[in-house]
């Protein structure tokens, strides 16, 4: 059974600090990971999306990687912003299904 | 590209009712997902169709639990008598096949009172 875990659980930085967010998982055959961001009261939205052979991907501000034999993934986002304030939330995907992690609540202080 | 939308946003309800969530994919998504997010916890899959089929529902909780997706468009899930544990957000997401990208609805408050 996979267990995704992401540390820390919250996080508060002031604006323009670089942002390191961990996931770690238990079962490295999964066939992708998943960045997700969420907003209070609101639904998900993928950020990105790191298939099982690649090592990184990286969008605008923000850059995941990925190191599938330790069960290890980081999102770094450069230069935040008060705009960047969510929850993080971290899946993998096994088969077709996805195992959520419990998130990352960041807050950017401006 | 309308998104994965979700009805209702909210529903409290006491114990001991019937709630029916629904869920519309995106248009020519033939996979669709139910995950919830129960106080606390880790969001966790509920199932998987395949068009109108079943593909996984081995994270159905129980049996007062019941998801249908007739004709395969959209997506109801019943929830039949509710219990004060089965508050929470349930998400509809779907995909298209041969993809990898899961499109999550913005998701349906339940409160059983």
């Amino acid at each position: 059974k996979q267990e995704v875990t992401q540390i820390p659980a919250a996080l508060s930085v002031p604006e323009g600090e670089n942002l390191v967010l961990n996931c770690s998982f238990t079962d490295s055959a999964i066939y992708n990971l998943q960045w997700f961001r969420q907003d209070p009261g609101k639904g998900l939205t993928s950020l990105l999306l790191i298939q099982s052979s690649q090592r990184e991907q990286t969008s605008g501000r923000l850059n995941a990687s990925l190191d599938k034999s330790s069960g290890r993934s980081t999102l770094y986002i450069a230069a935040s912003q008060p705009g960047d304030s969510a929850t993080y939330l971290c899946a993998v995907r096994d088969d077709y299904k996805l195992s959520f992690g419990a998130g990352t609540t960041v807050t950017v202080r401006a | 590209e309308a998104g994965v939308t979700q009805f209702p946003s909210h529903s409290v309800i006491e114990k001991g009712q019937t709630v029916t969530l629904r869920c519309d994919p995106i248009s020519g998504h033939d996979n669709l997902y139910w995950y919830r997010r129960v106080m606390g916890k880790e969001i966790k899959f509920l199932l998987h169709f395949v068009k109108e089929s079943k593909q996984d529902e081995s994270g159905m909780p129980n049996n007062r639990f019941l998801a249908e997706r007739t004709g395969g468009t959209y997506s109801t899930l019943k929830v039949q008598p509710a219990e004060l544990e089965d508050s929470g957000v349930y998400f509809c997401a779907s995909s298209r096949t041969g993809t990898y990208t899961q499109y999550f609805g913005p998701g349906t408050r339940l409160t059983v009172l």
